[in-house]
């Protein structure tokens, strides 16, 4: 089965700030991966996704992610970030083929200090 | 893509009372998917639903708990029983697109506080 490694479980930045927050899954098959946002007291968004091609994938609001398949890694990143940046962010995958389920990580509390 | 719409948005309800969760889909799908997240925990798959045969549970999961319904291939619901403080979650439901570049799409969430 597969499953996902948050590194960082909560990260206090303050605006214009750099992030990057981390992401391994282990699974020795194809897998499309997501990073999801929640923003307090809001629903799961998609902030971006991969599947296959150019490794550096662009999402929504400025994010980026970067998939290393030798490291199994899908890192998360953003240049500067906002205090409405403050969210759970939480980075899954899903078997390639199929229906397949999604595995979630156990999320990072992201908290953007202007 | 596919667009979720589950009611209730939200929920308090007393212990040892059951809630019926609804989940229709804008279009026909094979597989549904229950999630629950617990307060400051993330998602955890509940259980699969195919349309035509019983649910499939994950571990730590019981049909007696969790009864789901899936009559027809755009909906599904699942019922939390017997509730307990411990249940108050976010539950949501979920569909795939299926093939290589799969993806799931989720529902706003069921916000369910028992008291």
């Amino acid at each position: 089965a597969q499953s996902v490694s948050q590194h960082n479980h909560h990260v206090i930045l303050s605006e214009a700030a750099s992030l990057e927050l981390g992401c391994n899954y282990s699974y020795g098959g194809t897998v499309n991966l997501f990073w999801y946002v929640q923003y307090p007291g809001q629903h799961l968004q998609l902030l971006l996704k991969y599947f296959s091609g150019d490794p550096l994938v662009k999402g929504i609001k400025g994010f980026e992610a970067e998939f290393i398949k030798s490291k199994f890694s899908f890192n998360l990143r953003k240049p500067s970030v906002q205090w409405s940046d403050t969210a759970e962010y939480f980075c899954a995958v899903i078997r390639s083929g199929g229906y397949q389920k999604v595995t979630f990580g156990i999320g990072t509390k992201l908290q953007v200090i202007p | 893509s596919a667009v979720i719409s589950q009611k209730p948005s939200r929920d308090i309800c007393q212990r040892g009372t059951s809630l019926t969760i609804q989940c229709q889909v804008d279009s026909q799908v094979t597989m549904m998917f229950w999630y629950r997240q617990q307060p400051g925990q993330s998602l955890t798959l509940i259980a699969t639903a195919n349309q035509g045969s019983e649910a499939t549970y994950e571990s730590g999961f019981v049909i007696d708990k969790f009864p789901i319904s899936r009559p027809n291939l755009t909906f599904s619901t699942l019922t939390v029983s017997n509730m307990s403080p411990e249940d108050s979650s976010i539950y949501l439901c979920s569909v795939g697109t299926g093939g290589m570049n799969t993806e799931a799409f989720f529902g706003q969430g069921t916000r369910l506080t028992v008291v």
